[in-house]
């Protein structure tokens, strides 16, 4: 089967940082994706990691490794409107082409 | 227009209704997606449609019936649903049907049976 868990929920403060993990046991790998989704709106698109390492993107940073089937959303200088649930999904091949999701971690950003 | 939109927004519908949800993207892609997001559980693969064929049916009751007339269009009839088909369903689009390419969603329909 596959499993991708990811905490539920996490509370942060405006201006510092948080990082949000997602661990994975899938058949087959391509690549994993961030997407943030605010409350009533649609997924949109925050990074794609396909190599082990980290990558920067503004204030959002995504890390893989691959090895541990394990990565992080680094969300730095938290700004209010970064209140939102962030999904983690990976790209699969094994016998099919397509994503799956975790259940979504709700960010909250307290003044 | 440009994205992914979607109508209605919203849809309350009774166990016996017919309806349809529309879905249309303004990118140019040939891959489109129909998922359900029920409170605390993972977005559910519903269908994927590629070039306006269908390339995968994860399973779904046959209660919901996807139509693609065109790489733009993508359509979600409804009829008899179960209050436990309450949910948002949510639309995308990617360039082709590869797991690697961005999806870009739409807003959704959020959908109640009563």
């Amino acid at each position: 089967g596959q499993n991708i868990d990811q905490p539920t929920e996490m509370t942060a403060t405006e201006g510092a940082i948080v990082q949000i993990n997602c661990t994975y046991q899938t058949s087959g790998f391509n690549g994993l994706f961030w997407y943030q989704q605010h409350a009533g709106e649609a997924p949109t698109f925050l990074s794609y990691n396909v190599l082990d390492g980290l990558e920067e993107k503004g204030r959002f940073s995504s890390f893989l490794s691959r090895s541990k089937g394990y990565s992080y959303l680094l969300l730095k200088e938290l700004q209010m409107k970064d209140s939102a649930s962030y999904l983690c999904a990976v790209s699969l091949s094994y016998n099919t082409d397509k994503l799956i999701f975790g259940t979504g971690t709700r960010l909250q950003v307290f003044p | 227009e440009t994205g992914v939109t979607q109508t209605p927004r919203h849809l309350v519908m009774g166990m016996t209704n017919k309806k349809s949800l529309k879905c249309e993207q303004h990118l140019g892609h040939n891959a489109m997606y129909w998922y359900k997001q029920s409170a605390k559980k993972p977005l559910e693969l519903m269908f994927v449609y590629s070039l306006e064929e269908r390339v995968e049916n994860n399973s779904v009751p046959s209660r919901f019936s996807p139509e693609c007339p065109n790489s733009s269009h993508l359509f979600l009839h409804l009829h008899t649903l179960q209050p436990e088909d309450s949910a948002l369903y949510l639309c995308a689009s990617s360039h082709a049907w590869d797991s690697t390419d961005t999806q870009y969603f739409g807003p959704g329909t959020r959908l109640t049976v009563l």
